[in-house]
């Protein structure tokens, strides 16, 4: 099965500055790769993905980048703000798409 | 946008007891919906697939007979804790992929902290 690898466990960041999550995974037939973010208690959120067809993905603040043949892919949040503060988990989809395997999760505290 | 709902949102019961859990999606048809256990500060474990209509799969590890599934129809899929021990106490979550072909994305739902007393 897939193992996706998580990285860091806690990230502190101060407001304004960029955060970085990277995730590698170990089965070259995952081709989607959706980054959640969850907040305390509530459901996991999506924020961005990539499919395996690209190598970068930007929406505003948030970009993911996919390395197919390194098979890791990485969550850049630029100009962070206390509200992203929370949990983020990256995970890989295997090809018949049905199952998501995720990462153990990055708790990233923003200070003000 | 897909919503998904979960019910209940908290639950406690005592040892023994069964408890079941309700996942819906609310306004498109989910032809498979997952179930995933959460411990505090851990990440989302994947439990077992279920697809409506036919018998779930469960992951390695997790004991089909105590948590049953069964997806009824392409809204709704019930998880139900048997006999349950208060190392069952966790964080439960469901989701649903929409029948759209092509469509990856997953739709959780709110979850639901159950508690064994």
């Amino acid at each position: 099965g897939e193992n996706v690898e998580q990285h860091p466990s806690t990230l502190s960041v101060q407001e304004g500055d960029s955060a970085v999550i990277k995730c590698t995974y170990s089965d070259s037939a995952s081709n989607y790769f959706p980054w959640y973010k969850q907040e305390l208690g509530k459901r996991p959120q999506l924020i961005i993905d990539i499919r395996s067809n690209v190598g970068e993905k930007k929406d505003q603040r948030i970009a993911v980048t996919l390395n197919k043949t390194a098979k890791h892919f990485s969550l850049h949040i630029t100009e962070t703000q206390p509200e992203d503060s929370a949990v983020y988990f990256c995970a890989a989809v295997e090809y018949n798409f049905n199952k998501f395997y995720f990462g153990s999760g990055t708790k990233l505290n923003v200070k003000p | 946008g897909a919503v998904v709902s979960q019910h209940p949102s908290r639950v406690i019961c005592k040892s023994g007891t069964s408890v079941k859990i309700e996942c819906r999606s609310l306004d498109f048809q989910a032809t498979t919906m997952f179930w995933y256990r959460q411990f505090p500060k851990q990440s989302l474990m994947l439990m077992a697939t279920s697809n409506e209509g036919s018998k779930a799969t469960y992951e390695q590890g997790v004991e089909k007979d105590k948590f049953l599934i069964n997806h009824a129809s392409l809204t709704l899929s019930t998880l139900t804790v048997t006999s349950a021990h208060p190392e069952d106490s966790s964080f439960y979550i469901c989701s649903a992929r929409g029948t759209s072909g092509g469509s990856y994305e997953q739709y959780f739902g709110p979850g639901t902290r159950l508690t064994v007393t």
